[in-house]
């Protein structure tokens, strides 16, 4: 049971350039976040999704797109990546919030922005 | 805007005391109230859940409360270890899970 996988672990892109962020979960929950986090900051909430073709926005959602095509992925996208968004990017998931579903989160993805 | 405070930023106590660590929590509507620990370079593990309904969790040495109408939850982990030491962090969940900035415990051998 491989839970939550993000690919790519490390990624160095130059200012202005693309990419995008993969996170796969095997458990067939409804729920899926991307957050980030930064020294002394905490994890912030970048989007979310409550299932399967919706998306919502988080707490720092500038400068970032997603989609939830596929029910199991859950994309984050940069379109022109900046130094600030040097940071370590976590994806979770749940079934719902509500009662005793826990999060569960991927091991993380380093991007930094040179 | 919902936000979740967490005191101490840090702290440093010797091996086997009990400790308290304090999260308090904007808008009482939630669905429950998480605690969670972290490893320097690693994701988050889930240690507790409260719900919404309940007023405490306990798995072995840790117990967490909550108390929806102030705001509050607490993570009381006893005869502490230094295993222990992590940054532990509370998210409190509606369909939005949000965290706060943590507590970075250690525990002095």
């Amino acid at each position: 049971n491989a839970g939550v996988t993000q690919t790519p672990k490390f990624r160095v892109l130059k200012t202005g350039q693309s990419m995008t962020l993969l996170c796969a979960q095997d458990m067939n929950h409804e729920y899926m976040y991307w957050y980030r986090q930064d020294p002394g900051m905490g994890l912030r909430l970048i989007h979310y999704s409550v299932g399967e073709g919706t998306t919502a926005k988080g707490e720092v959602p500038d400068g970032y797109n997603v989609s939830r095509l596929k029910k199991q992925n859950f994309l984050l996208g940069l379109e022109s990546a900046a130094p600030s968004q040097t940071s370590v990017y976590f994806c979770a998931s749940s079934y719902t919030p509500v009662g005793r579903n826990t999060i569960y989160f991927g091991e993380g993805s380093w991007l930094t922005v040179v | 805007k919902q936000e979740v405070t967490q005191i101490p930023a840090a702290l440093s106590v010797p091996e086997g005391e009990n400790l308290v660590l304090n999260c308090s929590f904007t808008d009482s509507a939630i669905y429950n109230l998480q605690w969670f620990r972290q490893d320097p370079g690693k994701g988050l593990t889930s240690l507790l859940l409260i719900q919404s309904s309940q007023r405490e969790q306990t798995s072995g040495r840790l117990n967490a409360s909550l108390d929806k109408s102030s705001g509050r939850s607490t993570l009381y982990i006893a005869a502490s270890q230094p295993g222990d030491s992590a940054t532990y962090l509370c998210a409190r969940a509606d369909d939005k899970i949000i965290f706060g900035k943590g507590t970075r415990l250690h525990i002095l051998p």
